[in-house]
């Protein structure tokens, strides 16, 4: 399959201690973003790179956080010190911004419970 | 980005269409008509979009009133595997606004 792929799928931590998602995008797709979607809600939007560059950060991700794309390929979101309000379903997003008709491909989330 | 607003929930009956009503009447000229849906525990999945003519893919058609202030998403012979929450969002395509806004979308239950 070569879709978008997320790992863990699921994440039980206690609160203080720090986690790390990773993000695998389609090989093509030079933008990748970060959601984050808490219960009966939609997703929000987090974060997003354009190749290795961080665009974009939203007021949501506060400085526990912090993503990376070192090589422009695969991602890296970490949450420090985790709290139990962090608890949600993380959600990686990619596409191709040239010729693109906008869609994002969206992995399968990291469901982070923080005990 | 322009705000929609979409019914919480909806039934349909296996086999007949369905018909998921989107308004979102200060979209501006520029702006796309998008639907995405998220199957439990998936992640959204894109389904159509458009800017003002009606589309149609293999998943679904997308109409559009002629002034753009509402929209309609049609699954034709809903199954129920389309059970799912449905995401109407307005967005510039192109340039550097790819990010999307979700709302709380319309969850849509496909009876047998």
């Amino acid at each position: 399959d070569t879709g978008v792929s997320q790992d863990p799928r699921h994440k039980i931590t206690k609160r203080g201690q720090n986690v790390t998602f990773r993000c695998d995008p389609i090989s093509e797709h030079n933008r990748l973003y970060w959601y984050r979607q808490t219960l009966g809600q939609g997703p929000e939007f987090l974060t997003y790179f354009q190749n290795e560059a961080q665009l974009e950060k939203s007021r949501l991700l506060s400085d526990r956080f912090s993503a990376e794309r070192p090589k422009g390929s695969f991602s890296t979101l970490e949450i420090q010190r985790t709290e139990q309000g962090d608890s949600a379903m993380y959600l990686c997003a990619s596409s191709y911004v040239r010729g693109n008709t906008g869609e994002l491909f969206f992995g399968e989330g990291s469901r982070l419970t923080v005990l | 980005d322009a705000k929609t607003t979409q019914p919480t929930s909806m039934d349909c009956a296996e086999g007949r269409a369905a018909n998921l009503p989107c308004n979102h009447s200060t979209i501006s000229g520029n702006e796309y008509v998008y639907w995405y849906r998220q199957i439990h525990s998936q992640g959204p999945q894109y389904i159509i979009h458009g800017l003002k003519n009606n589309e149609t893919n293999e998943m679904a058609s997308l109409i559009i009133t002629e002034d753009r202030k509402s929209s309609t998403l049609i699954l034709p012979h809903a199954t129920l595997r389309d059970t799912a929450v449905y995401y109407c969002i307005v967005n510039q395509r192109g340039g550097s606004n790819y990010k999307l806004t979700f709302g709380k979308g319309t969850l849509l239950t496909v009876n047998p």
